[in-house]
């Protein structure tokens, strides 16, 4: 089955840089990535996703890449600011069919110092 | 609010117990996914359903788990004979299925003592 990984698990940049979170995933059949942001306590939140005919997409400050030879996809967030801090998840699936089940990393822990 | 809801949102119970849950998707959505995440780890995907339909069970979950959706709405999902290692956060999602954007609910946080 797919095995999707998160590289590092926690992460720790000043108020105003740049953050980046690295994803891999196994199965060369993904063709959905989402990206979840969960504060504590609360639910997932869905942030941004790319499918696999996309190489990269943006919203705001925040913006996705996705490198299918290399089967990983990244996490771009721009002028970090303390309500950014949070844990962040990737997450892999074969949907939108059958196949619809997102597979999960361990997450990231984003602390953004003020 | 329009988003997923989930009941009740913290369950305590002693090992044996039976416990249940319940899912309240987006109303438009005719997916529904089941996941469990425990401290520190992503959620796993337990089970889904499209309408009426349970499509795919995850090998997580055992023959002391039982989900349905009867009527394509809302859904439960049962454990039967709790143990101590079934404590964790139970989250609910759904989706359209036209593009698997999936919509989380709050959770329920189940402690079996």
């Amino acid at each position: 089955g797919e095995n999707v990984e998160q590289h590092p698990s926690t992460l720790s940049v000043q108020e105003g840089d740049s953050a980046v979170i690295k994803c891999t995933y196994s199965d060369s059949a993904s063709n959905y990535f989402p990206w979840y942001k969960q504060e504590l306590g609360k639910r997932p939140q869905l942030i941004i996703d790319i499918r696999s005919n996309v190489g990269e997409k943006k919203d705001q400050r925040i913006a996705v890449t996705l490198n299918k030879t290399a089967k990983h996809f990244s996490l771009h967030i721009t002028e970090t600011q303390p309500e950014d801090s949070a844990v962040y998840f990737c997450a892999a699936s074969k949907g939108p069919g059958a196949n619809s089940k997102l597979t999960f990393g361990k997450g990231i822990t984003l602390s953004v110092r003020p | 609010d329009t988003g997923v809801s989930q009941d009740p949102r913290h369950k305590i119970t002693k090992r044996g117990q039976n416990v249940t849950f319940r899912c309240d998707p987006i109303s438009e959505h005719n997916r529904l996914y089941w996941y469990r995440q425990t401290l520190g780890q992503g959620p796993e995907f337990l089970t889904y359903f499209q309408n009426e339909a349970q499509l795919e069970k995850s090998r997580l979950l055992s023959d002391r788990f039982s989900a349905e959706r009867p009527k394509g709405s809302f859904s439960t999902l049962e454990i039967q004979r709790t143990e101590q290692g079934d404590s964790a956060m139970y989250l609910c999602a759904s989706s359209t299925g036209r593009n698997n954007e999936q919509f989380f609910g709050p959770g329920t946080r189940l402690t079996v003592l």
